[in-house]
Parts: C-alpha cells; sequence; structure tokens
C-alpha cells in the first residue's frame, strides 16, 4: 500500500533527445507526488511537484503527467541536456498533516552529449 | 543557514561501535525529517519530528536506533552497536510548515560506512 514503483532503473538519450521516467502507487490517499533530482554525492532536490486534480504540470523542460484513474505518473524532460544526467526520483505523500515521502527506487539517467 | 548542513560527511565504525550523525535544519524551519538511503538507491523513512517532539518514528529500528532534536542544538541520529546492514547514506530534510505538501529540503548526507 505505501510502495511507489519506478521504471526504468537506468536510461540512456541523446542530447536533445526526450527522457521519460514512469511511476505507479497504490495507495489512494496520496495525494501530492513530486519529483526529486540526486546528483553524486549530494541530497536530493525538488525538480517538480503535482496534485492529482490537474493532469499536466509543466515547468521549463520538465513536465509532470498524471493519470489519477490509473494511480501513474511520470516525469518527462524534453530536450534532454549532459547536465540533466542524474538519478531521478518519484514520491508521494498525504497532503494534510505531517508526512513523510514515500520514494521510488530511482532512475539513472544519462544523457550522451 | 539556507541549506541542511549535515556532519559528518563520511563516518567509519567498527561492527558493534556507537555512530552519531548530525543535522542542522534551514533556519526558520521545524520540521526534521531523516532518511536512510541504501546501496541500491531505496530511501526508507526513519523519524520525523516537529520541534524537539518525535512526530512519526515508524521507520526506527528502536532496539538500536535513536534520535533527538534539542533546542539550540543540532539533530542527532545515534546507532548503538551498528551493524553492517547499517552501511548506508543517512539524509536529513527539513520544511518550513511540516504538511505533506511542504517542500522537504535536503541535507548533502552522511555515508556510514560499517566494516
Amino acid at each position: 500500500q505505501q510502495q511507489v514503483k519506478q521504471s526504468p532503473q537506468s536510461l540512456i538519450v541523446q542530447k536533445g533527445g526526450i527522457s521519460i521516467i514512469n511511476c505507479a502507487y497504490e495507495n489512494t490517499a496520496f495525494d501530492y507526488f513530486p519529483w526529486y533530482q540526486q546528483f553524486p554525492g549530494k541530497g536530493p532536490a525538488l525538480l517538480i511537484a503535482i496534485r492529482p486534480d490537474v493532469s499536466e504540470k509543466k515547468e521549463g523542460r520538465f513536465t509532470i503527467s498524471f493519470n489519477k484513474s490509473a494511480k501513474q505518473f511520470s516525469l518527462h524532460i524534453m530536450d534532454s541536456q549532459p547536465g540533466d544526467s542524474a538519478t531521478y526520483f518519484c514520491a508521494a505523500s498525504i497532503s494534510t498533516g505531517f508526512q513523510k515521502l514515500v520514494f521510488g527506487t530511482g532512475t539513472r539517467l544519462l544523457v550522451s552529449p | 543557514g539556507e541549506e541542511v548542513a549535515q556532519t559528518p560527511k563520511h563516518l567509519v565504525r567498527g561492527e558493534g561501535q556507537k555512530a552519531k550523525l548530525y543535522c542542522a535544519p534551514i533556519k526558520g524551519h521545524s520540521y526534521v525529517f531523516w532518511y536512510q538511503q541504501v546501496l541500491k538507491n531505496e530511501f526508507k523513512f526513519l523519524i520525523s519530528f516537529q520541534n524537539e517532539n518525535v512526530f512519526d518514528e515508524t521507520g526506527m529500528p528502536k532496539e538500536r536506533f535513536s534520535a533527538k532534536c534539542l533546542p539550540n542544538s543540532p539533530c542527532s541520529l545515534e546507532i548503538q552497536a551498528t551493524k553492517l546492514e547499517d552501511s548506508a547514506v543517512y539524509f536529513c530534510a527539513s520544511s518550513q510548515y511540516g504538511g505533506g505538501s511542504d517542500t522537504q529540503y535536503f541535507g548533502p548526507g552522511t555515508r556510514l560506512t560499517v566494516l
């Protein structure tokens, strides 16, 4: 119930291409879905987040698509750049109250020049 | 400060020894979370605080792990009698309002190696 499943485990994309990372959750109480970006040796940093009352959120080259009925959400990175090479984690939490983040297992993205 | 600070950066302990990790949340943030990231990148929630009060400790192996957030002091996570499986990176995060949709800001982590 508390799991968030993430795929793929790793991804290689050419510079300028689109990177797509998918996540699925089970707990219908989750209503806040952030994506975190982590570089080697650093802590994760919030990239973009969505609530289930919208189906899509875009910030620059990063877009979250959300499918409430399927309990799935995905991160799209348009015009991927070598500087985007990092590990990406989806997460979920319950917005009411004081709630921990439940993380996916991470996707290691490599953008080749 | 504007960043979550964690010390030390690296910690090496022999099995059975004690380990103590520290976290200074961002100034003005009242909520602190500890997560453990093991080698396969999986994050495991350990414990959360609202100021000095424990809010959720469901992830803590209580027989060996303890944590505190005291006023005017860095928060701490202590592991008594470390085991090999405690080898991981321990992240502290802080948030201002504590709600589930409030951004959690992560520190750089402490890498604990248990030999």
